[in-house]
């Protein structure tokens, strides 16, 4: 089974507006993370914004929030005012074992192409 | 300064060459990574090096091989590839367990 699902292949979205990407996840575990990455067709994986599991508020980094619903296992990326710039590949991924030495395993999801239309 | 840097961005290299792909990071991070990703799928781990050692291999073929020279340096050595290992290869460091920083990566062909 999938332990990410991102079930949108590809989104479009109007310039200046907001847009929400999908993520669902599967684990048993009670502690973990989940990141968000914006992946430009240059190739580098830019990190945009984390939420612990344990985190009682949803994370906002500038116009980018996670919507984490944890009882419906979701995280939810949500783009405010989208740029042409926002244009790229995003990865929803969680991080489930943390060993306590700084290293930990990522799981990606299969991502989502977004386009933004001026 | 949150970069990782790798070297070189793009490499072409035959089934018989020896190649090294180099990354660095300065940030203190104790934790560093290799991913491969193959187009259109998302990177899958390689290898991760924790305080310089060899902590997770996820059953990477031996022609692939990791080195950790020190804390700021990580290298994966190539030899006897096949065409299929034509991927992006992605190296990241972290610290603690909320962020991991990735480097551009480096688009291998194996001709």
């Amino acid at each position: 089974a999938q332990k990410i699902t991102q079930t949108q292949p590809g989104m479009f979205v109007q310039e200046k507006e907001a847009v929400t990407l999908d993520c669902t996840y599967d684990t048993s575990d009670p502690s973990y993370g989940l990141f968000w990455y914006k992946q430009p067709s240059s190739g580098e994986m830019i990190f945009l914004i984390y939420q612990g599991s344990y985190d009682q508020q949803n994370a906002t980094e500038g116009r980018y929030s996670l919507n984490f619903q944890k009882a419906r296992k979701s995280a939810n990326l949500v783009i405010s005012a989208s740029q042409l710039g926002d244009s790229a590949m995003y990865f929803c991924a969680m991080r489930e074992t943390y060993s306590g030495a700084g290293s930990y395993q990522l799981t990606f999801g299969k991502g989502t192409k977004l386009s933004v239309i001026p | 300064d949150t970069e990782v840097t790798q070297t070189p961005k793009h490499l072409v290299m035959g089934m018989t060459n020896k190649k090294s792909l180099k990354c660095e990071q300065h940030m203190g991070h104790r934790a560093m990574y290799w991913y491969k990703q193959k187009a259109k799928k998302p990177p899958e781990l390689m290898f991760v090096y924790s305080y310089e050692k060899l902590s997770i291999n996820e059953s990477v073929p031996s022609r692939f091989s990791p080195e950790c020279p020190n804390s700021s340096l990580l290298n994966l050595h190539l030899h006897a590839l096949q065409p299929e290992d034509s991927a992006l290869y992605l190296c990241a460091s972290s610290q603690d367990d909320t962020e991991a920083f990735f480097g551009q990566g480096t688009r291998l062909t194996v001709v």
